[in-house]
C-alpha cells in the first residue's frame, strides 16, 4: 500500500479482555516498530522487528504485551487481560532500513485503545 | 540517544515564519538531529534531518549551530495546517543493525498557527 495501515482505528475493551492490533507496513520495508502514546505524551518505544526477527522488546511494559511478525510483513500487537493503564494510542512505523532517507520512519495513524 | 530540550508551546501568525528551537547540548559527534511532527489524531511525520550543515527541503529548513549544541527548525510560511506537535530527536543515523535504531521522542513543542 501507499502507507502504513493500522486496524482497528478505535477499539474499546472491557478490563480483562484480550485485544489484537494489526499493522500493515509499507511493502518491502524491513524494519517495523511499535510505539505507545499516552494522552499528552510523546510516543514511547515498545518493540522492534527486522524482518521476522524481534530484535528488541525492551519497551513492552509487561508480559501481557506480545508482538509478532511471522512472515516479515504484517505485524500484530496483542495485549492480554487489558488494564485501564493500557489505554493509549498504539502506533506502528516502518522503515526501509537501507540507505536513502536514513532514519526516516513512516508511521500509521495509530490504533486508539480505550479500556473501560 | 542524547536528550533534547524544547519549549512546551509556541504561537505563530499564519504566513509568518515559525522558528522552533531545540537544545541538544550532549549530542555526540555521530548523532544526527531529526525533526518529526504530529498533527492531531495522526501518526508522526518525518520533516528533515541533518548532521552539521544546514539543510532545506520542501517542508522546512534546519539550522544547526556550529558547536551542534542547538538547532532551529524553520517553517518559512506557516499555514493553519502546520499546527502540530514538533519533536526534535537526536540519534545515530545508520546503525540499523545495532542498538541505535530507535527514535526516542520527548514531549515536543506544540506549535499553534493562528489566522
Amino acid at each position: 500500500g501507499a502507507g502504513v495501515s493500522q486496524s482497528p482505528r478505535y477499539k474499546v475493551a472491557k478490563r480483562g479482555q484480550d485485544v489484537a492490533l494489526r499493522c500493515d507496513p509499507i511493502s518491502g520495508h524491513v524494519s517495523l516498530f511499535w510505539y505507545q502514546q499516552a494522552l499528552g505524551q510523546g510516543p514511547e518505544f515498545l518493540t522492534y522487528f527486522q524482518n521476522e526477527a524481534q530484535l528488541d522488546k525492551s519497551g513492552l511494559p509487561s508480559d501481557r504485551f506480545f508482538a509478532e511478525r511471522p512472515e516479515g510483513s504484517v505485524s500484530t500487537l496483542k495485549i492480554q487481560r487489558t488494564q485501564q493503564e493500557d489505554s493509549a494510542v498504539y502506533l506502528c512505523a516502518s522503515s526501509s532500513g537501507r540507505t536513502g532517507k536514513t532514519g526516516e520512519l513512516f508511521f500509521g495513524e495509530g490504533s486508539r485503545l480505550t479500556v473501560l | 540517544d542524547a536528550k533534547t530540550t524544547q519549549p512546551t508551546s509556541m504561537d505563530c501568525a499564519e504566513g509568518r515564519a515559525a522558528n522552533l528551537p531545540c537544545n541538544h547540548s550532549t549530542i555526540s559527534g555521530n548523532e544526527y538531529v531529526y525533526w518529526y511532527r504530529q498533527i492531531h489524531s495522526q501518526g508522526p511525520q518525518y520533516i528533515i534531518h541533518g548532521l552539521k550543515n544546514n539543510e532545506t527541503n520542501e517542508m522546512a529548513s534546519l539550522i544547526i549551530t556550529e558547536d551542534r549544541k542547538s538547532s532551529t527548525l524553520i517553517l518559512p510560511h506557516a499555514t493553519l495546517r502546520d499546527t502540530a506537535v514538533y519533536y526534535c530527536i537526536v540519534r545515530v543515523a545508520r546503525d540499523w543493525g545495532g542498538s541505535n535504531y530507535k527514535l526516542t521522542f520527548g514531549k515536543g513543542t506544540l506549535l499553534t498557527v493562528n489566522p
